[in-house]
């Protein structure tokens, strides 16, 4: 099956600096690689994703790189700020329109101010 | 989008008791899942809730301990029966709409 590496575990940067977490995965027919964002006591939020038609996505501060040959994608943040710290989840799903992810082990962001 | 409501949003069990959790989405979604996430860990996938039909188990998790029910598109349950220390978790449904995954707020069980 499916196997999602994420790195790092934990990350700390200042506020307005950026951030990066890469995650890796196996199985080249994933095709749909989506980002959520949980916040203390609440469910995953999908933030942003990507298709594997589709090399990098952004919206606004928040960017999301794919690389099908290398098998892995990022997340970048830019400009970061004190509510962006949570923990981030990346995974991976086969097939347009299997729902089934595969979910990395997440990375816990502390923004400071 | 999908918004997703879940009952309970947190509870207190006694070891050996079962609770359902139900789920509510906002829309039609073409598939329906429940995920766990254990304190402090990632989600893991528990099964995909079929409507009018038996659940699909991952590997680790059968029917008997967490019977699932998808009566129709919009709505699930799921129990977590004679439950044990080790049931303490968040239970996360979701719902797939248009190529996205969307999750509920989860539920938050401990279990003493």
């Amino acid at each position: 099956g499916e196997n999602v590496e994420q790195h790092p575990s934990t990350l700390s940067v200042q506020e307005g600096d950026s951030a990066v977490i890469k995650c890796t995965y196996s199985d080249s027919a994933s095709n749909y690689f989506p980002w959520y964002k949980q916040e203390l006591g609440k469910g995953p939020q999908l933030i942003i994703d990507i298709r594997s038609n589709v090399g990098e996505k952004k919206d606004q501060r928040i960017a999301v790189t794919l690389n099908k040959t290398a098998k892995h994608f990022s997340l970048h943040i830019t400009e970061t700020q004190p509510e962006d710290s949570a923990v981030y989840f990346c995974a991976a799903a086969l097939g347009a329109g299997s729902y089934q992810l595969t979910f990395g082990k997440g990375t816990k962001l502390s923004v400071i101010p | 989008s999908a918004v997703i409501s879940q009952k309970p949003s947190r509870d207190i069990c006694q070891r050996g008791t079962s609770l359902t959790i139900q789920c509510q989405v906002d829309s039609q979604v073409t598939m329906m899942f429940w995920y766990r996430q254990q304190p402090g860990q990632s989600l893991t996938l528990i099964a995909t809730a079929n409507q009018g039909s038996e659940a699909t188990y991952e590997s680790g998790f059968v029917i008997d301990k967490f019977p699932i029910s998808r009566p129709n598109l919009t709505f699930s349950t799921l129990t977590v029966s004679n439950m044990s220390p080790e049931d303490s978790s968040i239970y996360l449904c979701s719902g797939g709409l248009g190529n996205t995954i969307y999750f509920g707020e989860g539920s938050w069980l401990t279990v003493v």
